[in-house]
């Protein structure tokens, strides 16, 4: 069975970058038609869509946070990564990464890990 | 603002039926699927309805999903205390070329 877990430091100075990964078991994550993103959830807010790459490591960001994020695969150890840079205190939040097949709808989720702005 | 429009909260008692909604536009609704999502308090979301109206294995015939023009549902039949959650809806926004969601919607089941 899939499973997705994130990692990465709890805490992150602003203007800092933010760096996370999600290392996925249970399957290659070389498999054609898949994408593996990332959402995020500020505290008490509703989900907010970071971006997502594909199978052929083409990259897909949300607007707002394009001039910030970058995010890659390592298929090498079945790996996918998020870089944020000039984090602020609006950064923080958890982050999830997902898998999704087709693009839109995620199907399997990390249980998520809480990142802090804060000096 | 979220790009799509859900209603905060809705409420039903145990045994009953609740929709909730999700108002778009033609550049996401309109032209793609969307999806709905349960968030139980202090966990991760979790995929109910993908396609419009599919469940993914496992996921019961309690929850059923349509969609009309720009506007999609969520329905939810014989409530169960465990229900309780925010619910989100999303979807591929053709504009933006982001997924955008819902700003979610919290049920009660009183």
């Amino acid at each position: 069975q899939l499973q997705l877990q994130e990692s990465g430091p709890g805490l992150v100075k602003p203007s800092e970058t933010l760096s996370l990964t999600c290392t996925v078991s249970g399957g290659s994550i070389s498999r054609n038609s898949y994408f593996w993103g990332w959402i995020r959830q500020p505290p008490g807010k509703g989900l907010e869509w970071i971006g997502s790459i594909d199978y052929s490591g083409s990259t897909y960001y949300n607007p707002s946070l394009k001039s910030r994020v970058t995010i890659s695969v390592d298929t090498s150890k079945n790996q996918f990564s998020l870089k944020l840079r000039s984090v602020n205190a609006a950064d923080t939040g958890v982050y999830y990464c997902a898998r999704a097949p087709g693009g839109s709808a995620s199907d399997i989720w990390g249980q998520g890990t809480m990142v802090s702005v804060s000096s | 603002q979220s790009v799509l429009t859900q209603p905060p909260s809705v409420s039903a008692a145990p045994g009953q039926k609740v929709t909730i909604s999700c108002s778009g536009s033609s550049s996401n609704i309109g032209n793609n699927y969307v999806s709905w999502y349960q968030q139980l308090p202090g966990t991760a979301p979790k995929l109910l309805i993908y396609d419009n109206y599919k469940r993914p294995s496992g996921i019961p015939d309690r929850f059923s999903g349509s969609k009309s023009g720009t506007s999609a549902t969520l329905g939810i039949t014989g409530l169960q205390t465990g229900d309780e959650a925010d619910y989100y809806c999303g979807t591929w926004d053709d504009s933006l070329s982001a997924v955008v969601f819902g700003g979610g919607t919290k049920l009660t089941v009183l």
